[in-house]
């Protein structure tokens, strides 16, 4: 199975100013990659697939770059409403496997 | 408008069982593969299985392999899974998820399945 190890596992940050997170699988999944956002007590949200496309009605503060095993979500400028929990996950091998989430605070 | 929407659970003894269904309307489900997925409170999300669209072909997560059968009914747009042999592990909110379907996937708000005595 492939794991997928997402660093760091809390980030803290600013409103409006810009958060980086990365992901790393064990094995190339090519681009065959997704982030989800993940508010409490809301189910995850995709945000970007296939590594760097964004989603149907996601913001362009989000981004996300990479392929193969490495890969990062950029959100801009972040907005009180982007602060969560977010899952990287490969849909290239089954298992498809999530990493153990990036936490995104309030600095 | 996609919808899918989770039923079925609720409080189960260790060793028990509890079949989970899921409602999609407003995309032709027969041409779909569909998934679940869960999450344990407090904890990550975990993929445990999907089908084809014509079931010929079905993936576990071996955390469920040999306890959980997912299957579907087409002419009904409707997703099944079958947990038997429940432990506490097994405690989380299971999603129903698409795949891409244009440009997201779709979850359901979830059901949540408690296994405890």
């Amino acid at each position: 199975e492939i794991v997928m190890t997402q660093s760091p596992a809390t980030l803290s940050v600013s409103p409006g100013e810009r958060a980086t997170l990365s992901c790393r699988a064990s094995q190339s999944v090519s681009n065959n990659f997704a982030w989800y956002q993940q508010r409490p007590g809301q189910a995850p949200r995709l945000l970007i697939y296939a590594a760097s496309t964004r989603a149907t009605g996601i913001p362009a503060r989000f981004s996300g770059s990479g392929s193969g095993t490495e890969f990062t979500l950029t959100i801009s400028s972040l907005q009180s409403e982007d602060f969560a929990i977010y899952y990287c996950q490969q849909y290239n091998n089954w298992p498809r496997t999530f990493g153990r989430g990036t936490k995104v605070e309030i600095k | 408008e996609v919808q899918v929407v989770e039923s079925g659970g609720g409080l189960v003894q260790p060793g028990g069982s509890l079949r989970l269904s899921c409602a999609a309307s407003g995309f032709t489900f027969s041409n779909y593969g569909m998934n679940w997925a869960r999450q344990a409170p407090g904890k990550g999300l975990e993929w445990i299985s999907h089908i084809t669209s014509s079931s010929d072909t079905i993936y576990y997560a071996d955390s469920v392999k040999g306890r959980f059968t997912i299957s579907r009914d087409n002419a009904k747009n409707s997703l099944i899974l079958q947990m038997n042999g429940l432990s506490a592990e097994d405690t989380a909110v299971y999603y129903c998820v698409t795949p891409l379907i244009g440009t997201t996937t779709y979850w359901g708000q979830g059901t949540l399945v408690t296994v405890s005595s």
